[in-house]
């Protein structure tokens, strides 16, 4: 597609609940990456996937959290039992590959509050 | 590991005066460095990125920042403000090679441009 898109924009879940995240990256972007952006945090690096590479989970903050990437493309991030802390914007963003200086093209954003 | 600095969360600049959004970084060996800025309620768009060359680097919509190597910093400038460059602007960096190629950001710097 023309950019990055991310599903849904907003969702409004209970504690406890799991969530699924959608993103679906630019045609051709062979990385894929997951950040939370949380008020005064910054972005939070959670999971890159490259091409068909093992996905680097270095930043997934617990077990609840997962990540998974069908046929090259697009990726669910899923949050099981979620908490308050659970609660940011979550982004996803995608790039051509990880040779040379790639720029990462972002999608709006998914905004996850956990009552 | 790598980081990136923001010492300002908040930037307040009169439009038509210069602007300067500071960053400082840190990373083994030469870095990739980029600046995004996010407008409300919107994804974050990529303004411009250091590899090599010329330290003084010119990005989208009258921005500009400059690599100083010896002070891990790489300002965001732009000479004249515009109201509508209010938005929240984040500083990332990489490794240029053999290191991650995950972008680690900053915690992003509110740039208020008074009328």
């Amino acid at each position: 597609g023309a950019g990055v898109s991310q599903s849904p924009s907003n969702k409004v879940t209970e504690k406890g609940k799991d969530v699924e995240l959608r993103c679906d990256p630019i045609s051709g972007h062979t990385a894929l990456y997951w950040y939370r952006q949380s008020l005064g945090q910054g972005l939070e690096f959670l999971i890159y996937f490259q091409g068909n590479s093992a996905p680097d989970k270095s930043g997934l903050p617990s077990d609840r959290f997962s990540a998974e990437r069908t046929g090259g493309s697009v990726s669910t991030l899923t949050i099981q039992r979620t908490q308050q802390e659970d609660s940011a914007v979550y982004l996803c963003a995608s790039s051509l590959g990880r040779a040379g200086a790639n720029v990462l093209t972002f999608g709006a954003g998914s905004r996850l509050t956990v009552l | 590991a790598q980081s990136v600095a923001q010492p300002e969360d908040q930037v307040n600049v009169a439009e038509g005066n210069p602007l300067t959004v500071k960053c400082t970084y840190s990373v083994s060996g030469n870095p990739y460095l980029f600046w995004y800025v996010q407008y409300p309620n919107r994804g974050l768009q990529f303004l411009l990125k250091y590899i090599t060359g010329d330290n003084l680097v010119k990005g989208s919509y009258g921005f500009e920042a400059e690599f100083n190597k010896s002070q891990t910093s790489f300002h965001l400038k732009k000479p004249s403000a515009l109201v509508s460059d209010s938005a929240l602007y984040f500083c990332a960096v990489r490794a240029g090679s053999g290191g991650s190629y995950i972008p680690t950001f900053g915690r992003g710097t509110s740039l208020i441009v008074h009328p």
